[in-house]
């Protein structure tokens, strides 16, 4: 069975604050993603990675960076969070060309 | 542009009362097209992959089905444990083989007992 696991179910953090979101991928897979859903807005792709150290800005990158320092582990930062960056971040992987498969997802609270 | 519209945004069934989810794409080259299932809280969960027209799939009380411009997620006797919020996407052919997907807005499916 894949396994897309995400560091923390819930966050509460306040503005300002460094945020750091983890996801690990136990299929070996090349590619991850960072999304965050809002009602009304739908899944929104903020960054992906394609290999160890690479990554391609998504259609909403502003606030946030990435790395992947391991082929198995995606992060998500938030240099200095905002009370905007609230919502629900998911995180995917998927081998080349193939099947996206999401982890159980962060509800991320800024105050 | 990949574009993806999903309707309707709300269905309501009754226990047992058979009916079908659609999702319209336009997309300059089809590579696939996947169907979710999400729970509220929770991530999407992967059920189906649809790469040709004419293409079917089926699991449990769900059959997914696909032509060149739309595809179909039919239920058939759903229960209530089948609501959901049921999210289509499609990955372009073109471009890179990263895999982007352009995911519509969802169908929120509520079945009472």
């Amino acid at each position: 069975d894949v396994k897309v696991t995400q560091s923390s179910r819930y966050l509460v953090k306040r503005t300002g604050e460094k945020v750091f979101l983890e996801c690990v991928q136990d299929m070996d897979h090349e590619n991850m993603f960072w999304y965050r859903q809002d009602p009304g807005l739908g899944l929104r792709l903020i960054y992906f990675s394609y290999d160890v150290k690479m990554k391609e800005k998504g259609d909403i990158p502003e606030g946030y960076s990435v790395s992947r320092e391991k082929k198995e582990r995606f992060s998500l930062i938030l240099e200095s969070a905002s009370t905007n960056q609230t919502s629900m971040y998911l995180c995917a992987s998927s081998s080349t060309g193939n099947t996206q498969y999401f982890g159980p997802g962060t509800r991320l609270t800024v105050l | 542009e990949d574009q993806v519209t999903q309707s309707p945004e709300a269905l309501r069934l009754q226990e047992g009362e058979s009916s079908s989810l659609n999702c319209s794409y336009t997309v300059s080259g089809l590579r696939g097209l996947f169907w979710y299932r999400q729970d509220p809280g929770k991530g999407p969960e992967f059920l189906f992959t649809l790469y040709s027209a004419g293409e079917e799939k089926e699991k449990e009380r769900l059959k997914a089905t696909l032509t060149k411009k739309e595809s179909f997620l039919h239920i058939t006797a759903p229960k209530p444990e089948d609501s959901a919020t049921y999210l289509c996407a499609v990955l372009n052919a073109g471009g890179t083989s990263y895999g982007k997907l352009t995911f519509g807005q969802g169908t929120i499916l509520t079945v009472h007992p």
